[in-house]
């Protein structure tokens, strides 16, 4: 089944513990990003990346890392976690570059950071 | 700067009847808009997507129209189903690889029997 799979579903852990949320897609996908959910501010962007060893900031990268070492994989790296970053998380992936190119989800990732 | 509304407050339809949800935009001359349904605990999923050249697409029961005057568009569901209860997202992008996709925070629809 074609889908992109994030880890964990949930999370809870305290200010300044690092942390990695991965996310794997298996459609063979060049594009993935990063997005957070927070009430009333809709999806916004985290990082994103075009292919392997390319990625790029999106609207909120501040306090998040990424990497793209492999074409499945992008995961999601905190440093140094803080409250401010207690959100819903979503990792997505899209055949191209192409904007006419669908997104597709991953179930999301419920971080809580006390 | 670029922005994004969809009706912040939920609807609520009776079952049978044609749902209308309204997503409008400013400061943003999108290529492409894009419809998403959300359910809880689950991540978006890709409904449509019409082009700006583009006045009008349906797929069975969802019918999108584009107005780039009025930069708005509609998002209708016919014979609504309680099924199809759900937060619906609207989103724009642009031509080029490199612009951002925008999305509006999502309007909850309700559709009761």
């Amino acid at each position: 089944e074609a889908q992109v799979t994030q880890n964990p579903r949930y999370l809870i852990t305290v200010t300044g513990k690092k942390l990695t949320v991965t996310c794997s897609q298996n459609m063979n996908h060049e594009y993935m990003s990063w997005y957070r959910q927070d009430p009333g501010l809709g999806l916004r962007q985290i990082y994103y990346s075009m292919n392997v060893e390319v990625t790029d900031k999106g609207d909120v990268p501040e306090g998040y890392k990424v990497s793209r070492k492999e074409k499945r994989n992008f995961p999601l790296i905190l440093e140094s976690p803080s409250p401010n970053q207690t959100s819903l998380y979503f990792c997505a992936s899209r055949k191209d570059r192409e904007q006419n190119s669908p997104l597709h989800f991953g179930n999301g990732t419920r971080l809580t950071v006390t | 700067s670029q922005k994004i509304e969809q009706n912040s407050e939920a609807l609520n339809i009776q079952e049978g009847k044609t749902a209308t949800l309204t997503c409008n935009y400013t400061n943003y001359s999108p290529a492409y808009l894009q419809w998403y349904r959300q359910d809880p605990g689950r991540g978006p999923v890709f409904l449509l997507l019409i082009r700006e050249n583009e006045k009008e697409k349906r797929k069975e029961r969802l019918k999108v129209t584009f107005d780039t005057t009025l930069k708005q568009s509609l998002f209708h569901i016919t014979a609504s189903q309680p099924a199809d209860s759900a937060t619906y997202l609207c989103a724009l992008a642009g031509y080029s690889s490199a612009s951002k996709i925008i999305f509006g925070s999502g309007t909850r629809l309700s559709i009761r029997p």
